[in-house]
């Protein structure tokens, strides 16, 4: 049992570029949600799903995208990487209440 | 607006000392609460959770959290602290029945002094 699995685990981009976060759980948890960590600022959602199928948004979803076509998998999209939007990205999967974590992307846009 | 509240950026203890960790919140109702750790570089993990009954909780490591409704609060306690508790410790809430949208506060960073 895997738990929730992120990759990669560190990312340099280029302002503009692209590019996909993975993140997969193995436990077959209906609600899964994305973080993004800044120091100083805790945690602040981005993007959550209830199932597949089904996204909303958080509380900074501004430039990512997000999609459930499994329960199993829940990618975060950068669409065009900006200096911002270097962090820590962590995903976690939840079950009646607890979120269960990843272990985290780190990732540096230049 | 909902809200939790760590009140303490940075606390210094030294070893074998006890400690406690403050959070508060604001909600329209008595949330789900929780304490979360993070060592340097690591995800976070689940020390305790408060869903209802008793109110003091006991968690991993030797920690335990009181909630008190009438503070809206859920501190986080420790009798003797090890130089291994430094890390940094979030405390979150998530509404009853809601969407699992879960909340956290800005963190505090536990210092370890030998």
């Amino acid at each position: 049992n895997a738990g929730v699995t992120q990759t990669p685990k560190f990312q340099v981009l280029k302002t503009g570029q692209s590019m996909t976060l993975q993140c997969a759980q193995d436990m077959n948890h209906e609600y899964m949600s994305w973080y993004r960590q800044d120091p100083g600022m805790g945690l602040r959602l981005i993007h959550y799903s209830v199932g597949a199928g089904i996204t909303d948004q958080g509380e900074v979803p501004n430039g990512y995208n997000v999609s459930r076509s499994t329960t199993e998998d829940f990618p975060l999209r950068l669409l065009s990487a900006a200096p911002s939007q270097t962090s820590v990205y962590f995903c976690a999967s939840s079950y009646r209440g607890e979120q269960f974590f990843g272990p985290g992307t780190r990732l540096t846009v230049l | 607006a909902q809200s939790v509240t760590q009140p303490d950026i940075h606390i210094t203890v030294s070893e074998g000392a006890s400690l406690e960790l403050r959070c508060n919140y604001s909600y329209g109702a008595t949330p789900y609460l929780f304490w979360y750790v993070q060592s340097p570089g690591q995800g976070l993990q689940l020390l305790l959770k408060y869903f209802s009954g008793d109110t003091l909780v006991q968690g991993i490591k030797g920690f335990e959290a009181e909630f008190k409704r009438s503070q809206s609060s859920f501190n986080l306690r420790k009798p003797s602290v090890h130089w291994s508790d430094a890390a940094e410790y979030f405390c979150a809430v998530v509404p009853i029945g809601g969407t699992y949208k879960y909340i956290f506060g800005t963190g505090t960073r536990l210092k370890v002094l030998a």
